[in-house]
């Protein structure tokens, strides 16, 4: 059973574009929305996350859009760059992931062209 | 500044047969998680250790156990190995229980054959 629906799968932007992936989730009990940046052969690592209690968070060229009612949230990178190729994870949890851990979407494979 | 630390990088083993893995977590974190990464999908969570105990569980089977030692470090021990445990499995290091700022480590690759 998906908690977390991931799209797209994959995503190519120019450079300088604003590639957009969108989360989806049905338990409204999680808390806590964090996204994960992985780049080949290395573990996730934390971008920016999110609590629901706040509708947009922004950390440099990053942005989460949170939308509480659709049980939907979404990462914006501004002035995206060659270097930002990586694949993305949106993720969920209860209590900030100290029970059951983290829910994973299935990920995105973002290439950004110079 | 270590971060989490995994060993080995990369294992091969038959059908049936046991397998350790060893996370070390980021200095001044208490907590491990561990999870699964199957080829082109999301980590899934495991198991959480947080003083010595096993906290939260994922939906494995049993053949899936682990330990953590007073050090902090863990271990994730897999038995009668099937072609399906074939993926990445990562190591997650956190304080205390909130799940909080999780780091990853860059798994081990575990190939069954």
């Amino acid at each position: 059973q998906q908690q977390v629906k991931q799209s797209p799968q994959s995503l190519i932007v120019q450079k300088g574009g604003i590639p957009i992936i969108n989360c989806a989730y049905e338990n409204t009990a999680f808390d806590y929305f964090p996204w994960y940046q992985q780049f080949p052969g290395k573990g996730p690592a934390l971008l920016i996350a999110i609590r629901p209690d706040v509708s947009e968070k922004k950390e440099g060229r990053f942005t989460i859009s949170f939308n509480k009612s659709a049980k939907q949230f979404s990462l914006h990178i501004m002035d995206s760059q060659p270097g930002d190729s990586a694949t993305y994870f949106c993720a969920a949890s209860l209590k900030g992931g100290g029970a059951d851990g983290l829910t994973f979407g299935k990920g995105t494979h973002l290439i950004i062209q110079p | 500044d270590a971060g989490v630390t995994q060993s080995p990088t990369h294992l091969i083993k038959t059908r049936g047969q046991q397998v350790t893995l060893r996370c070390s977590p980021k200095s001044g974190h208490d907590t491990v998680s561990w999870y699964q990464q199957a080829l082109g999908q999301g980590p899934q969570f495991i198991f959480q250790y947080y003083e010595e105990e096993e906290r939260q569980r994922g939906n494995f089977p049993d053949r899936f156990s682990g330990h953590q030692f007073p050090n902090y470090s863990s271990e994730l021990n897999v038995n009668a190995l099937l072609l399906g445990d074939s993926a990445l499995y990562l190591c997650a290091s956190s304080v205390g229980l909130s799940g909080y700022g999780y780091t990853f480590g860059s798994g081990t690759r575990l190939t069954v054959v």
